[in-house]
């Protein structure tokens, strides 16, 4: 069972165009990460979210965390081909470690020029 | 942040044999993480390391397979032993202070022919 749920699995869109994807789970989480992931390279962490309905920004990047911190979504504005990568959402549940993270499936987003 | 790295980058090895990764990270850190990952999908975390004592195994991760060192707060090792063809993956370390973000190595990527 897995215990977060992202979607869409895969996007191909248009340099320009607006995005958003969703991280969904039945589980509540203490925290939330979004990291993006180039081939070859590890994951590279975005944004850690933490109070529910928490919203921050990192530039034409916005994630928020859903009220009841079981959801987050990740919106980006006029992508750009450097937006292509895999993203992956993480969570930290209440009853582990604060570090023992839980991953989505992921979301692969190519954008073309 | 902490900034971590991995040898080797990548390897072929044939079945039945071990391959040793060694990660290094540039700080002192808390918690260090090992993970699989097949291309474009999402990360499985095998164990997690811990200094002085014997590492914790995810369901399904077993010791014998998997054995990892971690003599001290800035190094550590997973050995993955009498490899198959499924063992065929990328293996990524993380580093954490105890608190909810990790940092990613670059991973390695393994082939066993």
């Amino acid at each position: 069972t897995q215990l977060l749920e992202q979607s869409p699995q895969f996007l191909s869109i248009q340099e320009g165009e607006n995005l958003t994807v969703y991280c969904n789970s039945s589980s509540v989480f203490s925290s939330l990460q979004w990291y993006r992931q180039e081939p070859g390279e590890g994951p590279v962490l975005l944004v850690t979210v933490v109070t529910g309905g928490e919203v921050k920004k990192l530039k034409r990047l916005t994630f928020q965390f859903g009220d009841a911190r079981k959801d987050s979504s990740l919106h980006i504005t006029a992508a750009q081909p450097g937006d292509t990568g895999l993203y992956l959402c993480a969570g930290a549940k209440e009853e582990t470690s604060g570090s023992r993270l839980t991953f989505g499936e992921g979301t692969q987003l190519t954008v073309n020029p | 942040s902490a900034v971590i790295s991995q040898k080797p980058s990548r390897d072929i090895c044939q079945r039945g044999t071990s391959l040793t990764i060694q990660c290094q990270v540039d700080s002192q850190v808390t918690m260090m993480f090992w993970y699989r990952q097949q291309p474009g999908q999402s990360l499985t975390l095998i164990a997690t390391a811990n200094q002085g004592s014997e590492a914790t195994y995810e369901s399904g991760f077993v010791i014998d397979k998997f054995p990892i060192s971690r003599p001290n707060l800035t190094f550590s090792t997973l050995t993955v032993s009498n490899m198959s063809p499924e063992d065929s993956s990328i293996y990524l370390c993380s580093a954490g202070q105890g608190g909810y973000e990790q940092y990613f190595g670059p991973g390695t990527r393994l082939t066993v022919t």
